[in-house]
């Protein structure tokens, strides 16, 4: 069964510092998806994406993080100027043509800690 | 305010009881609703959604829009349901809520 992959599954960076976190989506998906988990809270929406734009994103997706999708495949959440608060765990999703928003395929997802 | 309430942390049975795990909604508009679940160094995958109206691996889920629930029921736990059960509420067609989570431990 085809799915999600996220690389790397961890990453760990200096604060100040720029990560790119990368994902390939299932290949028939056009839904396309980043959320963010904190240790010890809730899974939190930060972006979809659609026909090659931001369909919607939540009031944490600030300028700080942008989303690309730079060829076929890959999709790729960009965190600028990483602060400690941004040490979670990032996880991408993907949904199938006519499933806007549902169900969602996610990936094993990218423990992300700044030092 | 749109929001998704699992008020328990965590639910600890013993094999063969039965489980309920709450869940509470808020959404003004018709809601879509679906449990996900996480088990140990699993990805998190879609469990069941309410539109569905079916039962996998023994959970079923009814959406009462009254008392804006969707709790999830299994009759008899076995030790391999023991997981993170998460609801969630899409919104608007591209976004998904969680809710916090329910940890279920079922002891033999």
């Amino acid at each position: 069964e085809p799915e999600v992959t996220q690389t790397p599954s961890h990453q760990v960076t200096q604060m100040g510092q720029e990560v790119i976190l990368r994902c390939v989506p299932i290949s028939n998906h056009l839904y396309f998806y980043w959320y963010r988990q904190i240790l010890g809270q809730k899974v939190e929406f930060l972006v979809s994406f659609y026909n090659n734009e931001i369909s919607e994103k939540s009031e944490i997706f600030d300028d700080q993080f942008s989303v690309e999708r730079p060829d076929g495949s890959n999709f790729t959440l960009k965190i600028r100027s990483t602060k400690l608060e941004d040490s979670a765990m990032y996880f991408c999703a993907s949904s199938p043509p006519g499933q806007g928003g549902s169900p969602l395929h996610f990936g094993n997802g990218t423990r992300l800690t700044v030092t | 305010a749109q929001r998704v309430t699992q008020p328990e942390k965590l639910l600890s049975v013993f094999k063969g009881a039965p489980v309920e795990l709450k869940c509470n909604y808020s959404y003004s508009g018709s809601p879509e609703l679906f449990w996900y679940v996480q088990y140990s160094r699993q990805r998190l995958q879609l469990l069941l959604r309410h539109i569905s109206r079916e039962s996998i691996k023994g959970f079923t889920a009814d959406l009462n829009k009254g008392e804006t629930s969707f709790h999830l029921k299994k009759p008899f736990a076995q030790e391999e349901d023991s997981a993170m059960y998460y609801c969630a509420l899409v919104t608007g067609g591209f976004k998904t809520i969680f809710g916090a989570g329910t940890r279920l431990f079922v002891k033999a």
